[in-house]
């Protein structure tokens, strides 16, 4: 079963566009990761955010947390071609637990 | 090696064959996972080892499905029987330490299995 939702499903944009994608989840958490997966590959870590934490940064990459609203997004600035790509979001359990559930993802296509 | 290898990439079963998918994580660590990842969805949790032992093997479909990491290094997940609906991207993924999250999980680039 799905622990969260990524929205839009689908997200088309031109090279240099801001990207933003939104994830959902139902039960409280200590931790969210986001991941970005390219087509037939694996799935490679972007960024982990802490129940604690609204918001962080790595290169390009914003994403906050609002855990009142259970949900967390995921903003790529001056989006590349080579960011087009699935972006999923994996919540853990509020206890914890090693067991990171994803979500269905989004899938990015960025126009050159 | 640097990152979790994984083998076959590619593999094409006929229905009721059995396989076996084979995973080198990081050396050096502690926890284990094997997702499946059906087309146009995101992974879904199978099992979960520390070390050698097999903590969490809720996920798993049926029991058809076997994994094992018997020296806490390499493992292997066992589809017997396979059906076509056992057709999807098995993906491994490997951490540092063991119990609790907070810790980046590391994937490799998935077993590529078709049911024909």
């Amino acid at each position: 079963s799905q622990q969260g939702e990524e929205d839009p499903q689908a997200l088309s944009i031109q090279e240099g566009e801001n990207a933003t994608m939104n994830c959902s989840y139902k039960t409280s958490i200590n931790n969210l990761q986001w991941y970005r997966q390219n087509s037939g590959r694996g799935l490679v870590h972007l960024i982990l955010i802490r129940s604690n934490e609204r918001e962080k940064h790595s290169g390009r990459l914003r994403v906050t947390l609002d855990t009142s609203k259970k949900s967390s997004s995921l903003l790529i600035t001056a989006s590349r071609a080579a960011d087009t790509a699935s972006y999923f979001c994996a919540t853990d359990g509020y206890s914890g637990t090693y067991k990171y559930i994803f979500g269905t993802g989004t899938r990015l296509k960025v126009l050159a | 090696g640097a990152g979790v290898s994984q083998s076959p990439r590619y593999k094409v079963a006929k229905r009721g064959q059995d396989v076996a998918l084979r995973c080198d994580p990081i050396s050096g660590h502690v926890s284990l996972f094997w997702y499946q990842q059906a087309l146009g969805q995101g992974p879904e949790f199978l099992t979960y080892f520390q070390n050698e032992a097999q903590l969490d093997k809720s996920g798993l479909p049926s029991d058809r499905f076997f994994a094992e990491r018997p020296e806490g290094s390499v493992s292997t997940l066992k589809i017997q029987r396979t059906q076509q609906e056992d057709s999807a991207v098995y993906l491994c993924a490997s951490s540092p330490s063991g119990g609790g999250s907070g810790n980046t999980i590391y994937f490799g680039e998935g077993s590529w299995l078709t049911v024909v």
